[in-house]
């Protein structure tokens, strides 16, 4: 069925180094696509979202990059801080009068001081 | 301004019983959603309000769970009688508008254990 998932569960950074953290999607016909940073005991933090008609879009400190004949995604993320340490999500959000957001499993980053 | 709030933070129950969770979204926000991630799994989508009409309910997993949204503004899930395998992180979210697409502000969610 359709899904949107990731590559690797759990990546380990040296503070200060760049982070990339990656995310297939099966659904060709997906339009929009979202970060989300889950922090401890919080909910969903949007990041940064892309538009199926662009390929990277940057904000600060933050690129996602899409790869639409391969169908992947990625989040870099620059310079790496220590209140990066959280669970990230990539997803996809449906448009018009439906927007449910369909989430994948998650990639948890851990910071090294 | 305030963000999504949830209530109560962590639910324990035992198998058989009901609880009810309670969503409040951001004020003005006429879209109101709630996910769940049961243990292992991914957050996965229940249902969507937009008002007090359900725009959305093919997440719901059966009908155990039972969602209102009366006057359009906060929202509870019932779930009676609650098994297992409905332990789990409930999330709320809320959104302005509904055409194009709008950012979706979540809860701290409700963690609900069954025992």
């Amino acid at each position: 069925g359709e899904s949107v998932g990731l590559h690797l569960p759990t990546l380990s950074v040296q503070e200060g180094d760049n982070s990339i953290i990656n995310c297939a999607y099966s659904n060709s016909a997906s339009d929009y696509f979202i970060w989300y940073k889950q922090e401890s005991g919080k909910g969903p933090q949007f990041i940064i979202d892309i538009r199926s008609n662009m390929d990277k879009r940057q904000g600060q400190r933050v690129t996602v990059l899409l790869n639409k004949t391969v169908k992947h995604l990625s989040l870099q993320i620059a310079a790496t801080q220590p209140g990066d340490s959280a669970v990230y999500f990539c997803a996809e959000q449906d448009s018009g009068g439906y927007q449910k957001v369909t989430f994948g499993t998650g990639t948890k980053l851990q910071v090294i001081p | 301004e305030a963000g999504v709030t949830q209530f109560p933070s962590h639910s324990v129950i035992e198998k058989g019983q009901t609880v009810t969770l309670r969503c409040d979204p951001i004020s003005g926000h006429d879209n109101l959603y709630w996910y769940r991630r049961v243990m292992g799994k991914e957050i996965k989508f229940l249902l969507h309000f937009v008002k007090e009409s359900k725009q959305d309910e093919s997440g719901m997993p059966n009908n155990r769970f039972l969602a209102e949204r009366t006057g359009g503004t906060y929202s509870t899930l019932k779930v009676q009688p609650a098994e297992l395998e409905d332990s789990g992180v409930y999330f709320c979210a809320s959104s302005l508008g509904v055409e194009g697409f709008y950012e979706q502000y979540f809860g701290p969610g409700t963690r609900l254990t069954v025992t």
